[in-house]
């Protein structure tokens, strides 16, 4: 267990739909990143927060959106869903410090459009 | 911008046998370079990582080199066994930057074969 939570673990929807995919890290850490894995893809780098700021943006969408709150979870919101969504997202939390960049993963979030 | 590339993108061998994963980075102001391992729906987990001030690091029958000039970086596992049998990603980043973000490379599917 890498202490990053991510919820739900699976979830099917539907075209043109919205969902918001929900990352706890690690305690103490500050830093949440976001990537997706297509089928048979790498890892891209979605969107980086630090502490509530946004720090790093990636090859994320403009329907996609994501922020960080004050307990330091954070949030990926996805909208107006399309087939090509469907990927597995994952949540990485480091530490905070120059010399702490170890990224834990989350278990992911199986993404399903239909 | 920011590219890693990774080959071979598959790689069978013998168990027993050695296998050699290599990366290239563009950044030049990268400096962590670390090596995850991901077994099929799992999370990636770190194996093994490297910082710039240093040009090799072992642990057990991992090991990985690193070329600043050149831009490449490998690993090398020894002594395959088939619980090696994964997917292992490269990554790099700029620790200590205004992002730690890791960007990586797309995959190295192996396989060892009993």
């Amino acid at each position: 267990d890498s202490g990053v939570t991510q919820t739900p673990k699976h979830l099917i929807t539907a075209t043109g739909q919205r969902v918001t995919l929900r990352c706890s890290p690690r305690s103490g850490d500050l830093s949440v990143y976001w990537y997706q894995q297509s089928l048979d893809q790498g890892l891209q780098f979605l969107i980086h927060y630090y502490n509530g700021e946004e720090r790093a943006k990636g090859n994320i969408l403009e329907r996609f959106s994501a922020q960080q709150f004050p307990d330091l979870h954070s949030e990926l919101n996805l909208s107006s869903l399309e087939l090509g969504d469907s990927a597995l997202y994952f949540c990485a939390s480091s530490a905070p410090g120059t010399g702490n960049t170890e990224a834990f993963f989350g278990q992911g979030t199986r993404l399903t459009v239909v | 911008g920011e590219n890693v590339e990774q080959h071979p993108s598959t790689l069978s061998v013998q168990e027993g046998d050695s296998a050699v994963i290599k990366c290239t980075y563009s950044d030049s102001a990268s400096n962590y370079f670390p090596w995850y391992k991901q077994e099929l729906g799992k999370r990636p987990q770190l194996i093994i990582d490297i910082r710039s001030n240093v040009g090799e690091k072992k642990d057990q029958r991992i090991a990985v080199t690193l070329n600043k000039t050149a831009k490449h970086f490998s690993l090398h596992i020894t002594e395959t066994q088939p619980e090696d049998s994964a997917v292992y990603f490269c990554a790099a980043s700029n620790n200590g930057g205004a992002t730690n973000k890791l960007i990586f490379g797309t995959g190295t599917l192996l396989a060892v074969q009993p």
